[in-house]
């Protein structure tokens, strides 16, 4: 059973930068895609981007673009978020979620969470 | 992209049935049949109830045929029938779009009365 394994908390000042990740612990990625979505304290889902990890290719939300760093390190199986230029409004539980990919028979649907990761950003 | 649109919240007494709408566009929810619902409740990850509109994963815990989904145009419905008060938690939907991207529901809160 493929679970997704994310690190721990973080504490980080305004204007830094954050890296999570987020480690498959059932081996390859394979025909999937992880993605990261955040929620903020009491608000809704929010999908920030994606990647492809066969192909290497990252998609991301146009309110993310150019802030939002998503990479992958096949060897052991792990998918990083980097955000950058963190504000106050940042603050909030990100998760990794693998998602299908319709081209190849899987369903583009997040069917497997990690438990979250909280970042807060505060000075 | 915009949130597709939910109900705030929706309530209903054990037993009965009730239907969360989510609205989106042609780009989106119109685009294809790739709506996916999800479960959250407090303090938890969110969990996969519906898939491609009207799919439910097997062999998952707590997704029992008392939900259903559908889609209309550019509007998907998920119905929860025989309401439990373990049912009592925030939904969201999702689509995939036209843009290779991603776009969740602004979220329904479901209160069993």
């Amino acid at each position: 059973q493929v679970q997704l394994v994310q690190s721990g908390a973080e504490v980080k000042k305004p204007g830094s930068s954050v890296k999570v990740s987020c480690r498959s612990s059932g081996g390859t990625f394979g025909s999937y895609s992880i993605n990261w979505v955040r929620q903020a304290p009491g608000q809704g889902l929010e999908w920030m981007g994606g990647i492809i990890p066969f192909f290497g290719s990252a998609n991301y939300a146009q309110s993310f673009q150019g802030r939002v760093t998503i990479t992958t390190d096949e060897s052991t199986t792990t998918a990083y978020m980097d955000l950058s230029s963190l504000r106050s409004d940042d603050t909030a539980m990100y998760y990794c979620a693998r998602a299908g990919l319709a081209a190849a028979g899987t369903r583009p649907a997040f069917d497997i969470w990690g438990r979250g990761t909280m970042v807060t950003v505060s000075s | 992209q915009s949130a597709l649109t939910q109900p705030a919240s929706v309530s209903g007494s054990p037993g009965q049935s009730i239907t969360i709408s989510c609205t989106g566009t042609s780009s989106d929810v119109g685009a294809y049949n790739y709506v996916s619902w999800y479960q959250q409740h407090p303090g938890k990850a969110p969990k996969l109830m519906i898939y491609d509109v009207s799919n439910r994963p097997s062999g998952v815990s707590g997704v029992s045929n008392r939900f259903s989904g559908s889609k209309s145009g550019n509007t998907a419905s998920l119905t929860i029938s025989g309401l439990q008060a373990e049912d009592e938690a925030d939904y969201y939907c999702s689509s995939y779009t036209s843009s290779s991207t991603y776009v969740f529901g602004t979220g329904t809160k479901v209160t069993v009365l």
